[in-house]
């Protein structure tokens, strides 16, 4: 399934720099997500943004900043990480009508800070 | 808020047997439960989900039972198989004109030939 496509699928990154995590959904979606997944914890939801709007940061760090240019892109701007934010950051879309539609996700981002 | 809570958190079992995960969950106002795989190094994939309205729901060697007042739902796999080895999460979201889902902590299944 190529619905959800992410780029780069793995980033190393100094604590100083700023790089940019891209999504891209070719299924008609309109309302996207980022999630972080770290080891041995759950999937941790990070922003959605319906309609290209955001409507949830669930108490994010500033030093991720998402853009959401049209209901078909969703970026993740990353500047001043810490080894902590090192995770698999995962990207998903769906139907979002006001009814629960399943999620689809991409492969996900492979972040390692260094 | 909502908090989904995931047992077993690894489950070993040989092929051919059944296997189950439970979840629970604190919001009475969820209203969906989805159940996702993820291989290793792979995606998670939805492989089946259900709504309030309905107690059980099956597809073919997958079937999930939700019981509202409880408030816990399992994910049942008949005739295991080697390929069924994955984490399986579940999740709970209500309707709030887009979806948050909360997410359990993960099941390692592993099925042994």
């Amino acid at each position: 399934e190529t619905g959800v496509t992410q780029t780069p699928r793995h980033l190393v990154m100094g604590m100083t720099n700023k790089k940019s995590l891209k999504c891209e959904q070719h299924l008609g979606h309109n309302a996207m997500y980022w999630y972080k997944q770290s080891a041995k914890k759950p999937l941790e939801l990070m922003f959605v943004y319906s309609l290209e709007e955001r409507v949830e940061n669930n108490s994010v760090p500033s030093r991720f900043s998402p853009e959401c240019p049209n209901s078909s892109h969703l970026f993740l701007h990353l500047h001043t990480l810490q080894p902590e934010d090192s995770a698999l950051y995962l990207c998903a879309s769906s139907q979002g009508n006001g009814v629960n539609q399943p999620q689809h996700f991409g492969d996900g981002t492979r972040l390692s800070i260094l | 808020g909502e908090n989904v809570e995931q047992h077993p958190s690894t489950l070993s079992v040989q092929e051919g047997d059944s296997a189950v995960i439970k979840c629970t969950y604190s919001d009475s106002a969820s209203n969906y439960f989805p159940w996702y795989k993820q291989e290793l190094g792979k995606r998670p994939q939805l492989i089946i989900d259900i709504r309030s309205n309905v107690g059980e729901k099956k597809d073919q060697r997958i079937a999930v039972t939700l019981n509202k007042t409880a408030k816990h739902f399992s994910l049942h796999i008949t005739e295991t198989q080697p390929e069924d080895s994955a984490v399986y999460f579940c999740a709970a979201s209500r309707n709030t004109g887009f979806q948050k889902l909360v997410f359990g902590t993960g099941t390692r299944l592993l099925v042994s030939p």
